[in-house]
């Protein structure tokens, strides 16, 4: 089955610091990969998503690029403020729709 | 603008008693689901439904039940059998017809057992 691995948390950063949350998948096929946030007693938004190999995905300085040779789409920013500080997902959707979610990676960003 | 809104925000619940969700959407979405999110941890998922009148059990089913009258609507009811409901309850819906689309969430409703 499709799976997904996040890297444990939690992260700790001061501000403007360089932020790499890291996310590889298992799956068949070519899936669609996602990032999503969640912010504290909230529902998860969508960061960014990249739906073929070598795409990248970016939005509010966020980056990731789909890499199918390694399978992994790392989560980016060159310079991390203290309002990003939230829980992230890494998720993929396989071409029958189904998703998948890592277990999230709580960041913490210090002033 | 379009959402996705899940009521109520908090919710307390009797053991015993069965409590319903809300969730409406107005995205013209086909794809509707419940995920259950506990302190710390991932989703997991409940219940979906890819069209109206339709839907399937995902993976921690037992205990709740749901409806898809309307394309626009998904409640979920955690019934008496679910031994322990305390949790944060998310819904979500996305377009059908493949892989690329993302999921649109709701804020959640936060059940307590009292």
């Amino acid at each position: 089955g499709n799976s997904v691995t996040q890297m444990e948390g939690p992260v700790t950063l001061s501000e403007e610091a360089f932020l790499t949350i890291n996310c590889t998948y298992t799956a068949t096929g070519y899936p669609s990969l996602f990032w999503y946030v969640q912010y504290p007693g909230e529902g998860l938004q969508l960061l960014l998503k990249a739906t073929k190999a070598d795409d990248k995905g970016s939005n509010k300085g966020f980056e990731a690029t789909y890499r199918k040779e390694t399978t992994s789409f790392h989560l980016e920013k060159g310079s991390v403020q203290v309002s990003d500080s939230a829980v992230y997902f890494c998720a993929l959707r396989n071409n029958a729709g189904k998703s998948t979610f890592g277990d999230g990676t709580t960041l913490t960003v210090k002033p | 603008d379009g959402g996705i809104t899940q009521s109520p925000k908090y919710l307390f619940r009797k053991e015993g008693q069965n409590v319903t969700l809300s969730c409406e959407q107005n995205l013209n979405h086909d794809a509707m689901y419940w995920y259950r999110q506990d302190p710390g941890q991932g989703l997991r998922l409940i219940y979906y439904s890819q069209i109206v009148n339709d839907f399937q059990k995902g993976d921690i089913a037992e205990g709740y039940s749901v409806s898809r009258e309307k394309k626009e609507s998904f409640p979920l009811t955690v019934t008496s059998a679910q031994k322990n409901p305390t949790a944060f309850y998310l819904c979500a819906s996305s377009m059908n017809g493949g892989q690329d689309y993302g999921y649109t969430f709701g804020s959640g409703t936060r059940l307590t057992v009292v």
